[in-house]
């Protein structure tokens, strides 16, 4: 249990359906991630939010779109997915440093994935 | 952003020391260097961080030289459930951009 909680764990849709990832952290932390990684590449990171504010966009296409309504959640979005879009996405969280109180370790916890396959 | 550069893969034996070795050339002052290991069809777990000379936890230690250039990650008396992929990052924190490389593939056997 490593404090974040990715639903569902796994995920098929067409690739004209709409759905959406949620992930949750119970620790505190005010950075939230979204990974994407695929059968046999390294992890690809996708977003980032700092404090609810979206601080990296790594180049994602629009299909994916993020939503960090809080510190504590984040949602990625789905819609017309493409097959090769199918991969383990990732959320992860991290404290973030700026005298919040909170050390800024760079650890990051990350939740059990969200297995998806676009058909 | 410090590129990482690591081996593919290792094999190693049950009870042996396991090293592995991460290559970062273009490191920056402010650079911390993380290692995290990476279970299939799981998130990847921190192991040790270090910022130089060497760090021990009860799980591995980090040594890192004088011109961090370069990290070893040691893993003491290895098993088989240390077979996983282990992943080297370096980066400045406070920007909380955190990319991950190809890993090392370690393999454990009997």
């Amino acid at each position: 249990e490593t404090g974040v909680t990715q639903t569902p764990r796994h995920l098929v849709m067409g690739m004209t359906n709409k759905k959406s990832l949620k992930c949750e952290q119970h620790l505190g932390h005010n950075a939230m991630y979204w990974y994407k990684q695929s059968a046999k590449k390294p992890l690809e990171l996708m977003f980032v939010y700092n404090f609810k504010e979206q601080t990296e966009n790594n180049s994602v296409p629009s299909r994916f779109s993020p939503e960090c309504p809080n510190s504590s959640h984040l949602f990625l979005h789905l819609h017309t997915l493409q097959p090769e879009d199918s991969a383990l996405y990732l959320c992860a969280s991290s404290a973030v440093a700026g005298g919040l109180g909170l050390a800024d370790t760079g650890e990051l916890f990350f939740g059990e994935g969200s297995r998806l396959t676009v058909l | 952003l410090a590129k990482t550069t690591q081996p593919i893969s290792m094999d190693s034996y049950e009870g042996q020391e396991v090293n592995i070795t991460c290559s970062h050339n273009n490191i920056a002052t402010n650079d911390y260097i993380t290692w995290y290991q990476q279970f299939p069809s799981q998130g990847p777990r921190f192991i040790i961080q270090g910022y130089k000379t060497k760090v021990t936890n009860e799980v591995a230690s980090l040594f890192i030289p004088a011109d961090r250039k370069s990290s070893t990650l040691s893993l003491p008396r290895v098993s088989l459930s240390d077979t996983a992929v282990y992943y080297c990052l370096v980066g400045v924190y406070n920007f909380n951009k955190f990319y991950f490389g190809s890993g090392t593939k370690l393999n454990v056997k009997p």
